[in-house]
C-alpha cells in the first residue's frame, strides 16, 4: 500500500496570506495525485487532479505542483471560505489518502 | 446537476449485515465507474470499493475483501454496497463517489462528485 503523508497537521494562516501544504508518497505515484477540500459536515470536494489541473469551478488561487513522491498545494491569497481540511489522494495504485491538513485562521 | 444520495445506514452489532444504496442522477449512469469511500476518525478517508460502469469489473480494499460486495443496477441508476460480517472498525461515514470521466474498460480512482454520506455504526 502506498502511504500518503501530509504536512503540517495544522496550519495557521491569516486571510489574504499564502498557504503551502505538502504531501509525500511512500513510492512514486507519477502525477496521479488529487487534492480535496472538506468542510465540517460536508463531503470532500475535488480541487486538483493530475497533480496540477484544477477541477471545474475551482478558483485560480488554488494551484498544485509536484510529481513522483513530493507534491504541494498552494492557496495564493486565503479567503474566509478556504479554511477547511485538505486531503491529498494518490490514485496510481489503489487510491490512498493522506491524513489531512487543517487550515485554520 | 449531478446528485448522489446514499441511504441504508444504521446501528448494528458485530457480525451483522447491511446494504447501502446510492441513488444517482444528472449524468449518464452506466458510463461512469462508481466507488464507495468511507471516513472514520480512526482511519481517515479510505477507498473501499469500485465498480466499472458496465458492472463487469469490481475491486476492493484488502480490509473488506470477502465481506463486502459492490454492485449496481444501471436500469435504476443505483449503486449498492452489501456489507456482511461487520466489525467495529467498519464504523464510518460511507460516501458514494463518482469517477470524473467515462471510462469503458476501467476507472480513474479519483472523484469529482460525492454523496452527503451515510453513517454506519457497528457496536455491541
Amino acid at each position: 500500500e502506498i502511504v500518503m503523508t501530509q504536512s503540517p497537521d495544522t496550519l495557521s494562516v491569516s486571510p489574504g496570506e499564502r498557504a503551502t501544504l505538502s504531501c509525500w508518497a511512500s513510492q512514486s505515484v507519477t502525477s496521479n495525485l488529487a487534492w480535496y477540500q472538506q468542510k465540517p459536515g460536508q463531503a470532500p470536494r475535488l480541487l486538483i487532479y493530475g497533480a496540477s489541473t484544477r477541477a471545474t469551478g475551482i478558483p485560480a488561487r488554488f494551484s498544485g505542483s509536484g510529481s513522483g513522491t513530493e507534491f504541494t498545494l498552494t492557496i495564493s491569497s486565503l479567503q474566509s471560505e478556504d479554511f477547511a481540511v485538505y486531503y491529498c489522494q494518490q490514485y496510481n495504485n489503489w487510491g490512498t489518502f493522506g491524513q489531512g491538513t487543517k487550515l485554520e485562521i | 446537476e449531478v446528485q448522489l444520495l446514499e441511504s441504508g445506514g444504521g446501528l448494528l452489532q458485530p457480525g451483522g449485515s447491511l446494504r447501502l444504496s446510492c441513488a444517482a442522477s444528472g449524468f449518464t449512469f452506466s458510463t461512469y465507474a462508481l466507488s464507495w469511500v468511507r471516513q472514520s476518525p480512526r482511519k481517515g478517508l479510505e477507498w473501499v470499493s469500485v465498480i466499472r460502469g458496465s458492472g463487469d469489473g469490481t475491486d476492493y480494499a484488502d480490509s473488506v475483501k470477502g465481506r463486502f460486495t459492490i454492485s449496481r443496477d444501471n436500469s435504476k441508476n443505483t449503486l449498492y454496497l452489501q456489507m456482511s460480517s461487520l466489525r467495529a472498525e467498519d464504523t464510518a461515514v460511507y460516501y458514494c463517489a463518482k469517477d470524473p470521466l467515462p471510462y469503458s474498460s476501467g476507472y480513474y480512482g479519483f472523484f469529482d462528485y460525492w454523496g452527503q454520506g451515510v453513517l454506519v455504526t457497528v457496536s455491541s
